[in-house]
């Protein structure tokens, strides 16, 4: 099961920030906050990532609380290429038993970005 | 270019038959996974392989199964299939370590 949750879906008007949320109250101190996004018919592409500080790429910002049970994924100008499901997901670094879930990806439902003109 | 091809991009087989899928990952990437997704569903895990060993497996049974080849390739294989073996199959790679996966762009199965 995935142990994040996030809102089924969100609009964004284009050229504005979209603040995509996401909580994750049971996260490990080993895990690591991961976003991806899905466009239509085409495989997941990873956004950015992040332990326990923010951090910042060509496409996006990743705010991480403090207490790191909850996380938002800041698209700084949204666009219409914009529009896709965004996931969030909690991955454990090297480790667990078995090592058998470590790099596994558990994606939930995700939120569905519709960004409009 | 996303770096990582699959074939093929659209299959239909029978109940019943046997089926292998294709993924070509970036050099360097020693680190695959394969990942089932159902239509309006998030993808789910099927395996990971890593310097061609399998390292990591979900919730779905033996007919799956997989190899990951010396230059970069891996296959994922499915035993008699079954129509809810109907989904979008994708190939997941990555450098090992703590980095985001590089996707293909998936071959969709259907099974009649």
């Amino acid at each position: 099961d995935a142990k994040t949750t996030q809102p089924p879906s969100m609009d964004c008007a284009e050229g504005r920030a979209a603040n995509l949320p996401c909580n994750h109250s049971t996260i490990s101190g080993n895990e690591y906050v991961y976003w991806y996004r899905q466009i239509h018919s085409q495989g997941p592409q990873y956004i950015i990532h992040g332990l326990k500080n923010n951090e910042t790429n060509e496409m996006a910002s990743l705010i991480i609380t403090e207490d790191r049970k909850s996380s938002t994924l800041i698209l700084p100008h949204a666009t219409l290429r914009d529009t896709a499901v965004y996931y969030c997901i909690v991955r454990a670094s090297r480790g667990g038993a078995g090592g058998t879930s470590y790099g596994k990806l558990t994606f939930g439902q995700g939120t569905i970005l519709t960004v409009h003109p | 270019e996303t770096g990582v091809t699959q074939s093929p991009t659209h299959l239909i087989k029978t109940r019943g038959q046997q089926v292998t899928l294709r993924c070509s990952s970036q050099s360097g990437h020693n680190t695959v996974s394969w990942y089932q997704q159902a239509l309006g569903q998030g993808p789910q895990f099927i395996f990971q392989y890593y310097r061609e060993e399998e390292n990591g497996r979900g919730n779905f049974p033996p007919r799956f199964s997989g190899l990951q080849f010396p230059n970069y390739s891996s296959e994922l294989n499915v035993n008699a299939l079954e129509l809810d073996d109907s989904a979008l199959y994708l190939c997941a790679s990555r450098i090992q370590g703590n980095y985001g996966y590089t996707f293909g762009s998936g071959t969709r199965l259907t099974v009649v």
